[in-house]
């Protein structure tokens, strides 16, 4: 069973970065496909890019191109995810959630991204 | 690529059944069996309750079932229990809908 435990909540400025991480039990995240989903308040899911093992690359949603890093350690089994140049807009939600197949089947219990000034 | 297009809330009586339908284009939920569901508890991380349009992962109740007609997908739930009161979101990897907001009466 795979098991994805988040980093706490952070408080950023705008046009601060902020780095969330997600570590990874039961499986080794060699093994996995990590993608980040994101969920501002009220509002619904949002796919912001992941690992694609079909193409052994790191693909990102256009809308977060050039401002999202998503990057992985594997000698701790913990995946991350860097959102850079923050507005008051990317307030929000932000999931680790495994891929396999065009489905996300395991999921993180989430981090909550504020961004005030 | 645009959401997919799901009614923002449906309710019904426990022990009755309800359909949240979920409508793509023949770019994505008409063009793949890849549509996959998820229920959403308040505060909660999204729990996947179908893939591959009606294949149930271990552990979830036989009562959740899906299916795909052209370019709309269909969540059903029967013999509403007041659990299944939650938000459901459909997607057509890598785009999700809008979210439907369950309530059982």
């Amino acid at each position: 069973q795979v098991q994805l435990v988040q980093s706490g909540a952070e408080v950023k400025k705008p046009g601060a970065s902020v780095k969330v991480s997600c570590k990874v039990s039961g499986y080794t995240l060699t093994e996995l496909s990590m993608h980040w989903v994101r969920q501002a308040p009220g509002k619904g899911l949002e796919w912001m890019g992941g690992f694609d093992p079909e193409d052994g690359e790191t693909i990102y949603a256009q809308k977060f191109q050039g401002r999202v890093t998503m990057t992985e350690d594997t000698s701790t089994d913990t995946a991350y995810m860097e959102l850079s140049s923050l507005r008051s807009e990317d307030t929000a939600v932000y999931y680790c959630a495994t891929y396999y197949r065009y489905y996300f089947d395991y999921w993180g219990q989430g981090t909550l991204v504020t961004v005030s000034s | 690529q645009s959401a997919l297009t799901q009614p923002r809330s449906v309710s019904g009586s426990p022990g009755q059944s309800v359909t949240i339908s979920c409508t793509g284009t023949s770019s994505d939920v008409g063009g793949y069996n890849y549509v996959s569901w998820y229920q959403q508890h308040p505060g909660k991380a999204p729990k996947l309750m179908i893939y591959d349009v009606s294949k149930r992962p271990s552990g979830v109740p036989d009562r959740f079932s899906g299916s795909k007609s052209g370019n709309t997908a269909s969540l059903t739930i029967s013999g509403l229990q007041a659990e299944d009161e939650a938000d459901y979101y459909c997607c057509s990897y890598p785009v999700f809908g809008g979210g439907t907001k369950l309530t059982v009466l």
